[in-house]
């Protein structure tokens, strides 16, 4: 089945050290999205890649990078995790970049960070 | 500004009862709205959807959801619930065009008792 693979489930990192999360897609679809999400909180969108075009939002930390090194790949790297950088962190993919016909996100299950 | 509201974090309901989970959308233009439902330690799984046309729309599950354009609400619903419903149900919406944003809402967690 065509899916949105995320690994590992579970991640656990030291305060400060170099982390990276990784998001596989066999959906072919342009656009790569990286959503925060902390407990009990809606999920919240870091960036995206449409194609190998990144996107960051306005309000996400320099922590965060991501790199896209080919259509089905995607990772997220936090330079220095910090303790309040423990979440969730959800991928998700979509078939184009203007919903027109309103298609949803395809999710992966998640990467539960958790930082020691 | 857009802005989604789930008036509801918790909802407890006993099992084959009916529920609903409210949502209302704020926003000056149209806007497709969605509901999304995240079971533990899972992604997000899209529920059903709402772009245009009849106000009342069927997704998996057994959910439904009604838009209603003069009270800006898109409430799910289902007519009995089971144990394996237990989950975290989240809103959301998109303008239809130029954008491929979500704002989710803040997310009702469903809880069935047996």
């Amino acid at each position: 089945d065509a899916m949105v693979i995320q690994n590992p489930r579970y991640q656990v990192t030291q305060f400060g050290k170099p982390v990276t999360l990784s998001c596989s897609q066999t959906l072919n679809h342009n656009v790569m999205y990286w959503y925060q999400q902390k407990s009990s909180q809606a999920p919240k969108l870091l960036f995206h890649y449409y194609d190998k075009d990144f996107n960051n939002e306005a309000d996400t930390p320099d922590n965060f990078q991501s790199r896209r090194p080919n259509t089905s790949f995607c990772f997220l790297d936090i330079r220095s995790p910090g303790l309040g950088d423990a979440a969730m962190y959800l991928c998700a993919t979509s078939r184009d970049f203007v919903f027109g016909q309103g298609d949803g996100y395809t999710f992966g299950s998640g990467t539960r960070l958790t930082v020691v | 500004a857009q802005s989604v509201t789930q008036l509801d974090s918790q909802v407890p309901v006993f099992e084959e009862a009916p529920v609903e989970l409210r949502c209302n959308y704020s926003s000056s233009v149209s806007v497709y709205l969605f509901w999304y439902v995240q079971y533990p330690n899972q992604g997000l799984q899209l529920l059903l959807k709402y772009l245009s046309g009849s106000t009342l729309v069927k997704g998996i599950n057994g959910f439904e959801a009604e838009f209603n354009k003069s009270q800006t609400s898109f409430h799910l619903r289902k007519p009995s619930v089971h144990i394996s419903d237990t989950a975290e149900y989240f809103c959301a919406a998109m303008k239809p065009a130029g954008t491929y944003k979500y704002i989710f809402g803040t997310g009702t967690r469903l809880k069935v008792l047996a």
